[in-house]
């Protein structure tokens, strides 16, 4: 079956660093993706990797092993506005979404 | 409009009944989606369309249809409303299917009674 597991919540202060995993289990790959979504709101696009290795982008970096199934977001320099549930999802080889449930991230001061 | 959008943005309905959730995007993508989010479970998939004049089956179909007459509009039908079919409802859509980042509504939050 297909499966993506991650953290259900995770607990961080305001400036330190928190790293987010994710592993997946799917019918083919073609692509880890990470959202955003903050309570009440929509998902919104984080990052996408396709090939192992780091991916940086300003204070959020994405991390994907193919061969371990495996990725995580790391965020640096954390704010309060970065509290929020943080979904892991991977693209089957019928270019579907599968999703985890999500990490609710608290920040706190 | 910018961007994407659902109407309504919520809705208590008794079940049996039919409602029709709406979504429109101006972003001249080809393809859309529509997800059920219910807690404690990942976002899953219930009909997609890749282009105009198609759909297909995602996930948890049944109890949905869905139409896509035109680029923008792809609205998701409960013929008769279920208790289970209880969730908030989120319409995205991309450039294409496939490794595309996904742009999502403000969502529908159904309550079926």
């Amino acid at each position: 079956g297909q499966n993506i597991d991650q953290p259900t919540e995770m607990t961080a202060t305001e400036g330190a660093i928190v790293q987010i995993n994710c592993t997946y289990q799917t019918s083919g790959f073609n692509g880890l993706f990470w959202y955003q979504q903050h309570a009440g709101e929509a998902p919104t696009f984080l990052s996408y990797n396709v090939l192992d290795g780091l991916e940086e982008k300003g204070r959020f970096s994405s991390f994907l092993s193919r061969s371990k199934g495996y990725s995580y977001l790391l965020l640096k320099e954390l704010q309060m506005k970065d509290s929020a549930s943080y979904l892991c999802a991977s693209m089957d080889s019928n270019y579907q979404l599968i999703w985890g449930a999500g990490t609710k991230l608290i920040i706190k001061p | 409009i910018a961007g994407i959008t659902q109407a309504p943005t919520s809705q208590i309905l008794a079940a049996g009944r039919r409602m029709t959730l709406r979504c429109t995007q101006d972003m001249r993508h080809n393809a859309m989606y529509w997800y059920r989010q219910d807690l404690g479970l990942g976002l899953r998939l219930i009909h997609y369309s890749n282009t105009a004049g198609t759909t297909g089956k995602g996930e948890v179909p049944d109890g949905y249809s869905v139409s896509r007459a035109n680029t923008d509009d792809f609205p998701l039908t409960l013929a008769s409303a279920v208790p289970s079919q209880t969730s908030v409802y989120f319409c995205a859509s991309s450039m294409g299917r496939g490794a595309n980042e996904q742009f999502f509504g403000p969502g529908t939050r159904l309550t079926v009674l």
